[in-house]
């Protein structure tokens, strides 16, 4: 079965550097996101992305944040300088354009110290 | 004010029994209404996609939609301890389909 796949499942990083989690979408999907989680917290949307260029962002998707679909396959979300608080769970998803269902991925846990 | 909300539990039913997980919902552009499973530090699994009021059922799984109360609910017969994990209500609406809005999760435990 198709699945989105994310790397690395775990980042450590250092306050200050930059970071950039990677996706593998599922093949057919147009519609790319990513997502957030604070350990404890809901899961929050932060960025779709459609045609290359971003279709809808949140208030969270700061200056710090970009994303990027750098080849026909991967989507990367980069994180420019992180902050104590950028540590959290994040999952990209891709949206089946027929039936508009939104799966994700296993998520990439970042630990920012 | 929160827009989906649900019940963090924790929830603790016996094997076998049948278990309802509720959300409410307070912005009317949603139509789009998902129910997501996740297991400790893993990605939500879609369990359950409905469009607008009604019910949709899927072998043990029963999720019921009610734009009048703005209600959202899944049912689970059967339960069985492969059940236990968080369990996720999130809407949509509009033409932001992908843009979800997740409540808190419940989470479940079924004991044998």
């Amino acid at each position: 079965e198709p699945e989105v796949t994310q790397t690395p499942s775990h980042q450590v990083t250092q306050m200050g550097q930059e970071v950039i989690l990677r996706c593998v979408p599922i093949s057919n999907h147009l519609y790319f996101y990513w997502y957030r989680q604070i350990l404890g917290q809901k899961v929050e949307f932060l960025v779709s992305f459609y045609n290359n260029e971003i279709s809808e962002k949140s208030e969270i998707f700061d200056d710090q944040f970009s994303v990027e679909r750098p080849d026909g396959s991967n989507f990367t979300l980069k994180i420019r300088s992180t902050k104590l608080e950028d540590s959290a769970m994040y999952f990209c998803a891709s949206r089946d354009l027929n039936t508009g269902e939104l799966f994700f991925g296993e998520g990439s846990r970042l630990t920012v110290l | 004010q929160k827009e989906v909300e649900q019940d963090p539990g924790p929830l603790s039913v016996p094997e076998g029994a049948i278990v309802s997980l509720n959300c409410t919902y307070s912005n009317s552009a949603f139509q789009y209404f998902m129910w997501y499973r996740q297991y400790s530090r893993k990605g939500p699994e879609l369990l359950m996609y409905t469009y607008s009021s009604g019910n949709k059922e899927d072998g043990r799984f029963t999720a019921q939609v009610d734009k009048s109360s703005k209600y959202i609910s899944l049912f689970i017969r059967d339960s069985q301890p492969s059940d236990s994990a968080t369990y996720l209500c999130a809407a949509a609406g509009g033409t932001s389909y992908g843009k979800l809005t997740f409540g808190q999760g419940t989470i479940l435990t079924v004991h044998p």
